[in-house]
């Protein structure tokens, strides 16, 4: 692993499903970010962690859930989707104090029917 | 509620001109930061710029904070093909306030 990765690159998910979508970084960063992406709106923070067994709500949480149990993964679940979920999520992370910049995953395309 | 909004929301020139994209945002900060994404991928770090620096280069970026007019350039001098991409500011204000995005600027460079 180099880097962030995130699992998995896409997925179409019926309304209702349970969706975990996974998240793991090896550069020991202690900040870690899930944003979703949409046309005409830019990234918007859903949850963030400062460090392990720490997480905070972003800008729009509602709907999703995040853990962080160690330092390198941070999942974040979607307890039951809605189609307003449908979106590109990138997970991200930072050094100490998330004053820095942040190193992005690839994204995960998810697709709520 | 977004902080950093890009100007021009797109932005198409030929290769080997140079390209300018601006930043303007509503609260003081810490630093701002700008991103490349390019179609399909997740966004990169390009340069972070303190509020208490004006100027700040990286091989062919420039870019420059105005804090008074609460506003930031980037330039990307001898532009290539490859420059292709969106490109977002982020700022990062006082306190425990998250990181927050502009919508981007679409960057067209043809060849």
């Amino acid at each position: 692993i180099a880097g962030i990765t995130q699992a998995p690159t896409s997925q179409i998910l019926a309304a209702g499903r349970r969706m975990t979508l996974r998240c793991t970084q090896d550069m020991r960063h202690n900040a870690m970010y899930w944003y979703r992406q949409d046309l005409g709106l830019g990234l918007r923070l859903i949850h963030y962690s400062n460090t392990a067994g720490t997480t905070g709500k972003g800008e729009v949480p509602d709907g999703y859930s995040v853990s962080r149990a160690n330092t390198d993964d941070f999942p974040l679940t979607l307890a039951s989707a809605v189609p307003s979920q449908t979106s590109v999520y990138f997970c991200a992370s930072s050094e100490t104090g998330g004053r820095g910049g942040r190193f992005f995953g690839p994204g995960t395309r998810l697709t709520v029917l | 509620s977004q902080q950093g909004e890009e100007d021009p929301q797109a932005l198409s020139i030929q290769e080997g001109e140079n390209a300018t994209m601006n930043c303007s945002y509503k609260t003081s900060i810490n630093n701002l930061q700008w991103y490349r994404q390019n179609s399909g991928r997740g966004l990169v770090h390009l340069i972070l710029i303190r509020s208490n620096e004006r100027e700040k280069h990286s091989g062919r970026l420039r870019v420059t904070l105005d804090t008074s007019k609460k506003s930031s350039s980037l330039l990307i001098t001898a532009s290539r093909a490859a420059d292709t991409a969106s490109y977002f500011c982020a700022t990062d204000s006082s306190g425990n306030t998250p990181l927050v995005f502009g919508k981007g600027t679409r960057l067209s460079v043809i060849a």
